[in-house]
């Protein structure tokens, strides 16, 4: 199993709503990553945990809340969040922090009303 | 800080025919890895290729291959025989390889090339 999944495809949510992404691989992988990609932009990094613990958090409002319950799951939790903020969401994971193969997820389109 | 450089927004080829994406980066680092990802219609990110700056030889991945020129700072893709299936946005992208030889985990990408094949 070489895949990174990600649920739910598509999210149209409201700015007062509460929301969560989530992301799922059983690669083994111990480093997980969120991006956020804008259209017709490349992807910007948000989150890397590393072994279940948030290593990097790049500046991110906190209206994002990232959580690595285990090693093969992660969420991004979404709270009030701006209209600015709809963007393609991309999981990706790696065998560790110093593996440079990232394997990306098809991503969450996002879309804030 | 490193950037990565695509400077064509859109490119077009025929069936069967070749065409070379461009990317240059800057970077003071001398050990890193360069990749192309591409991204099609279903927007997930596939690696393409990817080759470390300490090797000489050019990475190749069955009809892909790319043109390293290390002091040049260029990193080219060439796409030989292109496919329908290879339509997608092309991102170059650049990681540092720390002093232990793991990378940095962070990528920094290119704005992307979107590339169209015609029938």
């Amino acid at each position: 199993d070489t895949e990174v999944t990600q649920t739910p495809k598509h999210l149209v949510m409201g700015m007062t709503n509460k929301k969560s992404l989530k992301c799922e691989q059983h690669m083994g992988h111990r480093a997980m990553y969120w991006y956020k990609q804008k259209a017709k932009k490349p992807p910007e990094l948000m989150f890397v945990y590393s072994y279940e613990k948030l290593s990097i958090n790049e500046s991110v409002p906190s209206r994002f809340s990232p959580e690595c319950p285990n090693s093969s799951l992660l969420n991004l939790h979404l709270h009030a969040l701006q209209p600015e903020d709809s963007a393609l969401y991309l999981c990706a994971s790696s065998l560790g922090l110093s593996n440079e193969k990232l394997f990306f997820g098809s991503g969450t389109q996002l879309s804030v009303l | 800080a490193q950037t990565v450089t695509q400077s064509q927004p859109e490119m077009s080829v025929q069936e069967a025919e070749t065409v070379t994406l461009s990317c240059t980066y800057d970077t003071s680092e001398s050990n890193y890895y360069l990749f192309w990802y591409k991204q099609p219609p279903s927007r997930q990110m596939i690696l393409v290729i990817r080759q470390e700056a300490y090797k000489q030889q050019n990475a190749t991945e069955n009809r892909f291959s790319v043109n390293f020129q290390k002091a040049a700072k260029s990193f080219s893709l060439k796409i030989s025989d292109s496919q329908l299936g290879d339509t997608a946005m092309y991102f170059c992208a650049f990681m540092i390889v720390e002093g232990g030889g793991g990378s940095n985990y962070k990528l920094t990408f290119g704005k992307g090339t979107l590339l169209t094949v015609n029938p």
